[in-house]
């Protein structure tokens, strides 16, 4: 099945600083890519997503890329914010979801620390 | 409109003892997935539902997790009897498009002592 590293597990800034989280992901039937940041006491909330067929998405601050041939898709957090500051996982779906079109493999999770 | 939800927010149970977490979707939501995330690794696939039927039950992890959602609305996860690696937080989370699952809940701890 489906396997996501993601690296590292946390990240310190200092606000203003860009921050850039990486994953890998093995399957490469794998068509969707979710970012998800996750809050204290919170549920994970999907901040921006990419499907295999674009190389790259930027909403506002945020941007992710993805590289198929290496099989690697990556956050990039400009002009970070101490709100910022959360568990952010990445995530893919793999072929193998069949039609459980949310069925997602996570990766470990960073703890990325804004420090104002 | 209401979000995902779930009860109860912490739970804390002595081995052997039976715990039912309950989730209710989003209204008109007719999938609802469960994960849960353990010791603070990855965060992993239970099962799905679409509406009262388990479409994909494969992360489940043992015989002793009962999964139900009649009438296709909230769920529950019953783990019985607990052990101590069931320790961690369940999430659910529930969707009407695909692909994404934008929408999970708060999740609840669970702690097995």
């Amino acid at each position: 099945g489906e396997n996501v590293e993601q690296h590292p597990s946390t990240l310190s800034v200092q606000e203003g600083d860009s921050a850039v989280i990486k994953c890998t992901y093995s399957d490469s039937a794998s068509n969707y890519f979710p970012w998800y940041k996750q809050e204290l006491g919170k549920g994970p909330q999907l901040i921006i997503d990419i499907r295999s067929n674009v190389g790259e998405k930027k909403d506002q601050r945020i941007a992710v890329t993805l590289n198929k041939t290496a099989k690697h898709f990556s956050l990039h957090i400009t002009e970070t914010q101490p709100e910022d500051s959360a568990v952010y996982f990445c995530a893919a779906r793999g072929n193998a979801g069949g039609t459980s079109y949310g069925k997602l493999t996570f990766g470990q999770g960073t703890i990325l620390t804004v420090h104002p | 409109e209401a979000g995902v939800t779930q009860f109860p927010s912490h739970s804390v149970i002595e081995k052997g003892q039976t715990v039912t977490l309950r989730c209710d979707p989003i209204s008109g939501h007719d999938n609802l997935y469960w994960y849960r995330r353990v010791m603070g690794k990855e965060i992993k696939f239970l099962l799905h539902f679409v509406k009262e039927s388990k479409q994909d039950e494969s992360g489940m992890p043992n015989n002793r997790f009962l999964a139900e959602r009649t009438g296709g609305t909230y769920s529950t996860l019953k783990v019985q009897p607990a052990e101590l690696e069931d320790s961690g937080v369940y999430f659910c989370a529930s969707s009407q498009d695909r692909p994404g699952l934008r929408f999970f809940g708060p999740g609840t701890r669970l702690t097995v002592l």
